[in-house]
């Protein structure tokens, strides 16, 4: 099993749709979660990150976490074709150590 | 802030020779990670620096790659001798926290 599964995709959505992507982590021990965004030919940025279960929320996207079910997605309301890109999800243990990164889940929105 | 920096871009190589790929982190930043990234494998850490000191290197992939971080702006990751399966896209980045981390461009390598 590997420590952070992600679905690969692609997820296709149309534009103004809300795009749910989601991320599952084997470590019971994760205590950080980021989403990363990750154009095709570009290096991963951050999008936002969580340490609570619970929702977080940044403009049009949103963070959820439920540590009991070691789950933890994102969601992006009124999906623009601009947010077409893989979305990379990574958990640590503690401030210490180094990020896992999920596969990537692929991300089109369609006109 | 530029952001940071890695050169080259693109390096094409024949299988046998060395590789040295190099890193500018974000100033002030004083933990240094270089990644690799594969279709099959995705993104993998291979060597993490933190006050320029190497913290983990159990992700390298074998003796072939070696790493170093001479001063707090500045380093290298070195494949020596390279062999195709090393072709990826190898990203270096930088944090003030070990938590958020800023990515470079990223140095396309292929080895033939």
């Amino acid at each position: 099993q590997k420590e952070v599964e992600q679905n690969s995709g692609p997820l296709s959505v149309p534009e103004g749709a809300i795009a749910s992507l989601n991320c599952t982590y084997s470590d019971r021990g994760s205590q950080s979660f980021f989403w990363y965004r990750q154009y095709s030919g570009k290096s991963p940025e951050l999008i936002m990150f969580i340490y609570s279960n619970g929702d977080k929320e940044d403009g049009r996207f949103t963070a959820q976490l439920n540590k009991a079910s070691q789950y933890v997605s994102l969601l992006i309301r009124d999906s623009q074709p601009s947010d077409s890109a893989t979305y990379l999800c990574a958990v640590n243990r503690n401030a210490g150590n180094m990020l896992t990164f999920g596969g990537g889940t692929r991300l089109m929105v369609k006109p | 802030d530029a952001g940071v920096i890695q050169s080259p871009r693109h390096e094409v190589t024949e299988m046998g020779q060395e590789v040295t790929l190099r890193c500018k982190p974000i100033s002030g930043h004083n933990s240094l990670f270089w990644y690799r990234q594969t279709m099959m494998r995705g993104l993998e850490l291979l060597i993490y620096f933190n006050n320029n000191v190497p913290i983990d290197d159990s992700g390298m992939p074998e003796d072939r790659f070696s790493a170093k971080m001479p001063n707090a702006s500045f380093s290298t990751l070195k494949i020596q001798p390279s062999e195709p399966r090393d072709s990826a896209v190898y990203f270096c980045a930088s944090s003030s926290d070990r938590v958020v981390l800023f990515f470079g461009s990223g140095t396309q390598l292929s080895v033939l």
